[in-house]
């Protein structure tokens, strides 16, 4: 299975300020179709998952554009601009290029 | 508006059986890959079990191979996951999701507790 690795796990950030988090593959997750099937999801206190990217850099409708998605074959990154108390949460990596789709552990994001 | 609404978890005994359901409304069910997720209390999240939209296509994470079937009626708009010979590490919230291809996930439950204990 693919092995999907975030870093760090636990970011502490001041409201205002960027926050970046890393998600590594084992596997390259270019599809052989040309895409590369990486999401990003957020999932705030006692909610869902909500997702906030697809294939690497789509944003959701609905997601702000303080939110981007970057990287390619095994390196992957979700940006956060400008933090606010509304992204506190845990958010995840994951792919769908190769069976069975497989989640990072996650990155708690907190407000310093 | 697009909902996803789960049922039928609960507490089970190590070794018994149960069936989750999923009510679809406000997509095309029909046309949709269909996905069951589980998170364990305080843990990540872990894909389980995938079907296409004529349910001619099915995927399972090893874990629970053998043991849980997914199926769907698309007259009812619902999706299903049946759980026998189940484990204390089954225990977790299993959300119902929209698959929109390869893992894209874009509607989730609000999920359902499963609580294997004695």
């Amino acid at each position: 299975d693919v092995v999907m690795t975030q870093s760090p796990l636990s970011l502490p950030v001041t409201l205002g300020q960027p926050a970046s988090i890393s998600c590594r593959s084992s596997q390259s997750l270019v599809h052989s179709d040309g895409n590369t099937y990486l999401s990003w999801f957020q999932q705030r206190p006692g909610q869902s998952p909500r997702r906030l990217i697809y294939k690497v850099s789509n944003r959701d409708s609905g997601v702000p554009d303080r939110f981007s998605g970057s990287g390619s074959g095994t390196d992957f990154t979700l940006k956060i601009t400008r933090v606010e108390a509304e992204d506190v949460g845990i958010y995840y990596c994951m792919q769908g290029t190769h069976w069975p789709y497989t989640f990072g552990q996650g990155t708690k994001l907190e407000i310093k | 508006e697009v909902q996803l609404v789960e049922s039928g978890g609960g507490l089970v005994q190590p070794g018994g059986s149960l069936r989750i359901s999923c009510a679809v409304s406000g997509l095309t069910f029909g046309s949709s890959w269909m996905s069951w997720v589980r998170q364990a209390p305080e843990k990540g999240l872990e894909w389980v079990a995938n079907m296409n939209q004529d349910g001619s296509t099915l995927a399972y994470v090893d874990s629970v191979k053998g043991r849980f079937t997914i199926s769907r009626d698309n007259a009812k708009n619902s999706l299903y996951l049946q759980m026998n010979n189940l484990r204390a590490e089954d225990t977790a919230v299993y959300y119902c999701a929209r698959d929109a291809g390869w893992g894209a996930i874009d509607y989730w439950g609000q999920g359902t507790l499963v609580t294997v204990s004695s």
